[in-house]
């Protein structure tokens, strides 16, 4: 009954490669994020989609591309890695408009480039 | 923009005692929502308590607290009877409720709680 779900847990790749990083959530929640946790533990949003439209696009390199097939999928695509990439990212869903409700976070994917 | 500031990088508490961590935040905005999450060791980000601006009681959940002044823009956890488990990082977040980042989560930079037996 997992509520937020990421995977992989661990992806370990060499720079230069590209990967994808799956989010699915089973709350019916609209809108999804994307988060990177830094090794100092600072965590940042990334991206934001509403029903599958983009709606939060921070000062992200090109080389990230959220896709939202459906509202209830958020995947991260990230092309060229590089060293600085390695960190730990975050799925998260909530409800849309209702802006007391929480982030329910997914228990993140660890991405080390090598 | 608004930011958020944990000022204790670590703390420590001995079990069954009681610990308050600090949080204070920057806005111009009237109406938010700030939250406290804890993240153990397994990575997990875990709610902990949830304020709403609009609300001058204070939160309260089991052993969890909130000290919320919002004049002074301060939104401290006490977190009493600590437990073993309590042991994790805590951070502060502040939900933006307008603009085109509305809905996000920004965070502070989290404070490391220690629980000694």
């Amino acid at each position: 009954d997992t509520a937020v779900s990421q995977t992989p847990k661990y992806l370990v790749t060499q720079m230069g490669n590209d990967k994808s990083i799956k989010c699915e959530q089973n709350l019916g929640h609209d809108t999804m994020y994307w988060y990177k946790q830094d090794s100092k533990k600072f965590l940042k949003i990334m991206f934001s989609y509403n029903n599958k439209e983009l709606i939060i696009n921070e000062t992200v390199p090109n080389r990230f591309s959220p896709k939202s097939p459906d509202k209830a999928h958020l995947n991260l695509h990230i092309n060229s890695l590089e060293l600085g990439d390695s960190a730990v990212y975050f799925c998260a869903s909530s409800l849309p408009g209702q802006l007391n409700s929480p982030l329910h976070f997914g228990n993140g994917t660890r991405l080390t480039v090598t | 923009a608004q930011t958020v500031t944990q000022s204790q990088p670590e703390m420590s508490v001995q079990e069954a005692e009681t610990v308050t961590l600090s949080c204070t935040y920057d806005t111009s905005e009237s109406d938010y929502y700030l939250f406290w999450y804890k993240q153990p060791p397994s990575r997990q980000m875990i709610l902990v308590i949830r304020q709403e601006a609009y609300k001058q009681q204070n939160a309260t959940e089991n052993r969890f607290s909130v000290n919320f002044q919002k004049a002074a823009k301060s939104f401290s956890l006490k977190i009493s009877d600590s437990q073993l488990g309590d042991a994790a990082m805590y951070f502060c977040a502040y939900r933006q409720t307008r603009g085109g980042s509305q809905g996000n989560l920004i965070f502070g930079k989290g404070t490391k709680l220690s629980v000694k037996p």
